[in-house]
């Protein structure tokens, strides 16, 4: 059974331009989450969709969007790109409506702004 | 919202030593109480977890405790060697169940 997938892996973008990110789940789970890890902050929440719904939603300015698909691909935009944006973006999957199962984790997309 | 705080944020021990860290949560419904560990370049992966109707859930070395009332956790590893080593991450869900929210994160040295 194929894990979670995300792509691109790493990608560099300058200050202002935008970004878009996409994650794959494994195949029947309908949760997917967003998280942002940077060095000393851990793991800060995003957000999380459900049947093509965003149920929450982070501490995150209004250029962190997303989406979820009706195949439960999942895709993140982060829009007029800041210095601070730079980091590791893992999306989870889970096969849990309540998010009291695994999670299930893929290697991430490295962002780098410039 | 929920809010996990987590500590210490470095830990080094000998191996052979156990090593305790310790989380408090501050959403009185969180039920459901996971903890991940992530070796350097590597994915986070759930090693224990633990729900609000237990006090206490052990694995081999690892063992996990909640007390519900101080709305605090904490995970124990036992006889450490040098592959525990690794960042180890607790988190807690909100009270929809809509998000597991994670603490900062400890970065366990273990040597030899």
């Amino acid at each position: 059974k194929a894990g979670v997938t995300q792509t691109p892996r790493y990608l560099i973008k300058t200050r202002g331009q935008q970004v878009t990110l996409s994650c794959s789940p494994i195949s029947g789970h309908r949760s997917v989450s967003w998280y942002q890890q940077t060095p000393g902050q851990g793991l800060q929440f995003l957000f999380e969709y459900f049947s093509e719904t965003q149920r929450n939603k982070g501490n995150f300015p209004g250029r962190f969007s997303g989406r979820q698909f009706s195949n439960s691909r999942s895709e993140m935009n982060v829009s007029t790109l800041e210095l601070g944006d730079s980091a590791l973006y893992l999306c989870a999957s889970s096969l849990f409506e309540q998010n009291t199962g695994e999670l299930f984790f893929g290697e991430g997309s490295r962002l780098t702004v410039l | 919202g929920e809010n996990v705080e987590q500590h210490p944020s470095t830990l080094s021990v000998q191996e052979g030593d156990s090593a305790v860290i310790k989380c408090t949560y501050s959403d009185s419904a969180s039920n459901y109480f996971p903890w991940y560990k992530q070796e350097l370049g590597k994915r986070p992966q759930l090693i224990i977890d633990i729900r609000s109707n237990v006090g206490e859930k052990k694995d081999q070395r690892i063992a996990v405790t909640l007390n519900k009332t101080a709305k605090h956790f904490s995970l124990h590893i036992t006889e450490t060697q040098p592959e525990d080593s690794a960042v180890y991450f607790c988190a807690a869900t909100n009270q929809a169940g809509t998000a597991l929210i994670f603490g900062k994160g400890t970065t366990l040295s273990v040597s030899s």
